[in-house]
């Protein structure tokens, strides 16, 4: 079974600080995203990256960062947490490209709140 | 503009009814992938399928089963026989030829009541 695991299912950090989300996942993958959720909005993609080094702007990359250094390993940054970033992150990753490989798989998600 | 929309946002029904989820979705590729993924309260989104373009017909499984319309481009969801543990927030979603990005909808709140 595809696997894909965020490190935290609660975290509690305070305006300004810098927040690391983490996630890996076990399939070989080479495309990993990150979401952001919120009630009313459903997912919205923040930064996706389909190689090591590699990243791509999502719908609303501000305020966020990305460092892809392992294929299995995508970090979610955010250099400096800001009470409007209080969210459901999930983390989900895929083969790269279209065809019968393209299905999304995603982590349990990571409940964050800025105070 | 959106490219997929779920107009229901929240759904409540009784144990044994049957429901539909509704998905309409918008895109100028030929070649295309639909998606339903279900969100139980525990929070991990759960695949649940995918159907291709090229690929109208219905499908079943189990109590689940899917209507795919291209004349009207939907992809709607029906549950026959709901149960409790069909309860989760329910989310279709769009690929297009390039494969990579998904584009979901905003998602609908099922809730079976015993």
């Amino acid at each position: 079974d595809v696997k894909v695991t965020q490190s935290s299912r609660y975290l509690v950090k305070r305006t300004g600080e810098k927040v690391f989300l983490e996630c890996v996942q076990d399939m070989d993958h080479e495309n990993m995203f990150w979401y952001r959720q919120d009630p009313g909005l459903g997912l919205r993609l923040i930064y996706f990256s389909y190689d090591v080094k590699m990243k791509e702007k999502g719908d609303i990359p501000e305020g966020y960062s990305v460092s892809r250094e392992k294929k299995e390993r995508f970090s979610l940054i955010l250099e400096s947490a800001s009470t409007n970033q209080t969210s459901m992150y999930l983390c989900a990753s895929s083969f790269h490209g279209g065809g019968a490989k393209n299905i999304q798989y995603f982590g349990a998600g990571t409940r964050l709140s800025v105070l | 503009a959106q490219k997929v929309t779920q107009a229901q946002t929240e759904i409540s029904v009784v144990e044994k009814e049957d429901v539909t989820l509704d998905c309409v979705y918008e895109t100028r590729d030929t070649t295309y992938y639909l998606f339903w993924y279900k969100q139980p309260p525990s929070g991990e989104l759960v695949f649940l399928i995918r159907r291709n373009s090229f690929d109208e017909q219905n499908e079943i499984s189990g109590r689940y089963s899917w209507n795919f319309q291209k004349s009207t481009s939907s992809f709607n969801f029906t549950i026959t026989a709901s149960q409790v543990v069909d309860s989760a927030v329910y989310f279709c979603a769009l690929s297009e030829n390039t494969g990579n990005q998904f584009y979901f909808g905003t998602g609908t709140s099922l809730t079976v009541i015993p």
